[in-house]
């Protein structure tokens, strides 16, 4: 157990909606960072907060956002979902230069 | 930009048998090193990392890794495979000073017959 939850485990929705994936982070991490994970795109990189600020953005689409609240756990946020949004979305923290610490993921599917 | 390379997208070994998967990345100085595991349904858990200094390194579960500065290489070693080996390996690089912003590579899918 690496001590990152993630909430839902699986998310069904239609195309065009909007969901809201959750991160509780490690205890006393502050640093947060989301991750897709597909098949044709493999892991990719897509934001990070660090004590509630966005820190560094990767490949994240306008259609996503997140944000890191005071109690530090995060939500990202994907809106007009398309077929090719379908991934699984993981959320990992860290703190200081320690290594990432993934949480088990949401799998997301849009149909 | 920095990128990794797993060339084999799929490896077969017999339990008890050695196994080496390959990374190689691209980056102009030397980059922090990492090796994930994913089993499946699950998220990625850390194997090892390289940071500097001793360039083999030991991590959990009996992997290593060698850091070859001159190949730009970090493989990953078991010496003797156990069928609970069985998932998908990730080598990733991060910029030097920070464990974050992590590139992974495609990943190496382990299969493990008895």
């Amino acid at each position: 157990d690496s001590g990152v939850t993630q909430t839902p485990k699986h998310l069904i929705t239609a195309t065009g909606q909007r969901v809201t994936l959750r991160c509780s982070p490690r205890s006393g991490d502050l640093s947060v960072y989301w991750y897709q994970q597909s098949l044709d795109q493999g892991l990719q990189f897509l934001i990070q907060y660090y004590n509630g600020e966005e820190r560094a953005k990767g490949n994240i689409l306008e259609r996503f956002s997140a944000q890191q609240f005071p109690d530090l756990h995060s939500e990202l946020n994907l809106s007009s979902l398309e077929l090719g949004d379908s991934a699984l979305y993981f959320c990992a923290s860290r703190r200081d230069n320690s290594p990432l610490h993934f949480g088990n993921g949401t799998r997301l599917t849009v149909t | 930009a920095q990128s990794v390379t797993q060339p084999d997208i799929h490896i077969t070994v017999s339990e008890g048998a050695s196994l080496e998967l390959r990374c190689n990345y691209s980056y102009g100085a030397t980059p922090y090193l990492f090796w994930y595991v994913q089993s499946p349904g699950q998220g990625l858990q850390l194997l090892l990392k390289y940071f500097s200094g001793d360039t083999l390194v030991q991590g959990i579960k009996g992997f290593e890794a060698e850091f070859k500065r001159s190949q730009s290489s970090f493989n990953l070693r078991k010496p003797s495979v156990h069928w609970s080996d069985a998932a998908e390996y990730f080598c990733a690089v991060g910029e030097p000073g920070t464990a974050s912003k992590l590139t992974f590579g495609t990943g190496t899918r382990l299969q493990v017959t008895l």
